[in-house]
């Protein structure tokens, strides 16, 4: 079946320290994207990426950083530089969503990486 | 894009149809009205979207009014696994920028 998988499910990290979180998908999609949620609020984008190779800074890119070297994999790294890094880490892909179809607003889920700072 | 503004939550007991409501008094003829939901520790799901007409897939329905200002999804018999948070969303087809959630409505479904 197709979908998109994260990993880890669960994440425990040490002040100070790089982690880097997983995310693989086989639909095909052009784009793929990193949400952060934090407890009661919405999704926040952090980044996003239409093509292999490039990627654009969302709203709270600080602190993060990506790489889109093939199409199935979009991984996430958190830096020592974000401030707040625990919560819970979604990614999505989508068909290209400048593309005038109905299903570019559409995305897959993940089922979300939840990191730990302690 | 439109904004969107949604209750906070709403309860609803199990077995009766959930009525949530959206309003994107803002809306372009050009938008759409796109519906998500997030089960807790999960990520969301896409459930219907629409321009103008009701719309309705085994999933739910969309009603949309006729001055498209506002949006009800319904859940005809909700059961417990509908508790989540739903995401009313406002978007043309080409959008510049991927799709922005707001904080949506906490449904809880009592038995």
């Amino acid at each position: 079946d197709g979908g998109i998988t994260q990993s880890p499910k669960y994440l425990f990290r040490k002040e100070g320290q790089n982690v880097t979180l997983s995310c693989e998908q086989n639909l095909n999609h052009d784009a793929m994207y990193w949400y952060r949620q934090d407890p009661g609020q919405g999704l926040r984008l952090i980044y996003y990426s239409q093509i292999v190779n490039d990627f654009q800074k969302g709203d709270i890119a600080e602190g993060y950083s990506v790489s889109r070297e093939k199409k199935e994999s979009f991984p996430l790294t958190v830096t020592s530089a974000q401030k707040n890094p625990t919560a819970f880490y979604l990614c999505a892909s989508s068909i290209y969503y400048g593309d005038s179809s109905l299903r570019a607003n559409v995305l897959t889920f993940g089922a979300g990486s939840r990191l730990t700072v302690l | 894009d439109a904004k969107t503004t949604q209750p906070t939550s709403m309860d609803c007991a199990e077995g009766r149809a959930a009525n949530l409501p959206c309003n994107h008094s803002t809306i372009s003829g050009n938008e759409y009205v796109y519906w998500y939901r997030q089960i807790h520790s999960q990520g969301p799901q896409y459930i219907i979207h629409g321009l103008k007409n009701n719309e309705t897939n085994e999933m739910a329905s969309l009603i949309i009014t006729e001055d498209r200002k506002s949006s009800t999804l319904i859940l005809p018999h909700a059961t417990l696994r509908d508790t989540a948070v739903y995401y009313c969303i406002v978007r043309a087809l080409s959008g510049n920028t991927p799709l922005v959630f707001g904080k949506g409505t906490r449904l809880s479904v009592i038995a």
